[in-house]
């Protein structure tokens, strides 16, 4: 079964530097979230998207901003690198409204290193 | 907001069954998810549960009390590949989120 894909998997950038992260959904999941990973910490909620709409905002910094595109795939765009900003990128895609469970289904990352 | 809270680390041995604890406080609980994450890796979905009760998935099952804002992961016939982070998620309707929030994580090692 397809899963949500992300790139880069990897990704090593300088301070003040800008970064930006794909995240393609599973076919037919219109909602699209973005997680933030630090080093031995639990996933923290950034942002995330329906119907290409912002749908539910967490603790992403101002820095950052995201769009949802026409094919459902999602960006995610980081400027102003800060070295805080080293962790695990997740993006997890869900089928939307409805359903029993709406379960959110996670890509494999992208590992942000800030030198 | 949501306060999830899980134990830091366990440790069982392969063969033998292990029970997960998770607690949680929420004004608008609308669903519990367990996810198990091997380090470096992606959360994968394990189970949900909405009413109260017990969801059994093969050697995976979870049991949730909305009344005590308690759930367990029950992990049966322990394999040394089920050694990972467990990490509990809670969705809160109130706060208008359907996104998670997640428990800090539980450590499981199985040993021989």
């Amino acid at each position: 079964a397809a899963g949500v894909i992300q790139s880069p998997r990897h990704l090593i950038k300088e301070k003040r530097e800008t970064a930006t992260l794909k995240c393609y959904p599973i076919p037919r999941h219109d909602t699209v979230y973005w997680y933030q990973q630090g080093p031995g910490q639990d996933p923290q909620f950034l942002i995330s998207f329906y119907e290409k709409m912002q749908s539910d905002k967490g603790s992403i910094p101002d820095r950052f901003s995201a769009q949802q595109f026409s094919d459902y795939h999602s960006e995610l765009n980081m400027s102003s690198l800060e070295l805080g900003d080293s962790a695990l990128y997740f993006c997890a895609s869900s089928p939307g409204r409805g359903g029993r469970t709406d379960t959110q289904y996670f890509g494999p990352g992208t590992r942000l290193t800030v030198l | 907001g949501q306060n999830i809270d899980q134990p830091t680390e366990m440790t069982a041995t392969e063969g033998a069954i292990v029970q997960i604890n998770c607690t949680y406080q929420t004004s608008g609980f609308n669903g519990l998810f367990w996810y198990q994450q091997h380090a470096g890796e992606a959360p994968t979905f394990l189970s949900y549960n909405v009413l109260d009760g017990l969801e059994e998935k093969g050697r995976f099952s979870s049991f949730l009390s909305r009344s005590k804002g308690y759930s367990y992961l029950l992990l049966k016939e322990l394999q040394m590949k089920d050694s990972a982070s467990y990490l509990c998620a809670v969705r809160d309707q109130n706060t208008g989120r359907r996104a998670l929030t997640f428990g800090s994580g539980t450590r499981l090692q199985v040993q021989p």
